[in-house]
């Protein structure tokens, strides 16, 4: 079955430190694959997608992430976190043809000043 | 461009209670969507669409329909509200664009309370 497994329920990171947060997924082939995040009291906001070609995909906020197809795994990371990032953060995957996306069950991520 | 609306924001119902959440998009997009966001179960899909007068079952429909008369609209309802039903409501849509690799666009929520 297709899955997309986000290890971490919550990370927590100071201020001005680097961030990675992983997601796995497992399909017959390579998926495509998204993170998104959900500030607090809003929607989700697609960050970055990864379909095809260059493995390490730039977002908007300073975000990429970077697809590894031997280890199954698409980790989204930041070099400089800012206490905005504050957020949840969910990793999905998409399989070609399919409607239906899979999600990750979210990574909260918690910022000390 | 609103993007993908949801009406209302907040509700409070009583058990028995029914009600329709309103989801609209102005994007043209083929594909809508209805989650539910309960905490630590992340998004769970309540039905889907595919097109104009099509829908589908998601991995938690009972207790819910679904119609999607107008490409732009999909609504919610729920005909006997539950408890069970407290929860947040997200709406989301994507287009159908060759390659399927195109993300969807949600909404703000609906934040739902059944007493």
């Amino acid at each position: 079955a297709q899955s997309v497994t986000q290890p971490d329920i919550h990370i927590t990171v100071s201020e001005g430190a680097s961030l990675e947060l992983r997601c796995n997924y497992s399909y017959g082939a390579t998926p495509y694959l998204f993170w998104y995040v959900q500030s607090p009291g809003q929607g989700l906001q697609l960050l970055l997608k990864y379909f095809s070609g260059d493995t390490l995909v730039q977002g908007i906020k300073g975000f990429e992430a970077e697809f590894k197809r031997s280890q199954s795994s698409f980790n989204l990371r930041k070099p400089s976190v800012h206490w905005s990032d504050a957020a949840e953060y969910f990793c999905a995957g998409l399989s070609g043809g399919s409607y239906i996306p899979t999600f990750g069950r979210g990574t909260s991520l918690i910022v000390h000043p | 461009n609103a993007g993908v609306t949801q009406t209302p924001k907040f509700r409070v119902l009583k058990t028995g209670q029914s009600m329709t959440l309103l989801c609209a998009q102005d994007m043209n997009h083929e594909y809508m969507y209805w989650y539910r966001q309960d905490p630590g179960m992340g998004l769970r899909l309540i039905h889907y669409s595919v097109g104009e007068g099509t829908t589908a079952k998601g991995e938690v429909p009972d207790g819910y329909n679904v119609s999607r008369l107008k490409k732009q609209n999909f609504l919610l309802g729920l005909e006997s509200a539950a408890p069970s039903q407290t929860s947040v409501y997200f709406c989301a849509s994507r287009v159908l664009r060759r390659g399927g690799h195109n993300e969807q666009f949600f909404g703000p929520g609906t934040r739902l309370t059944v007493l």
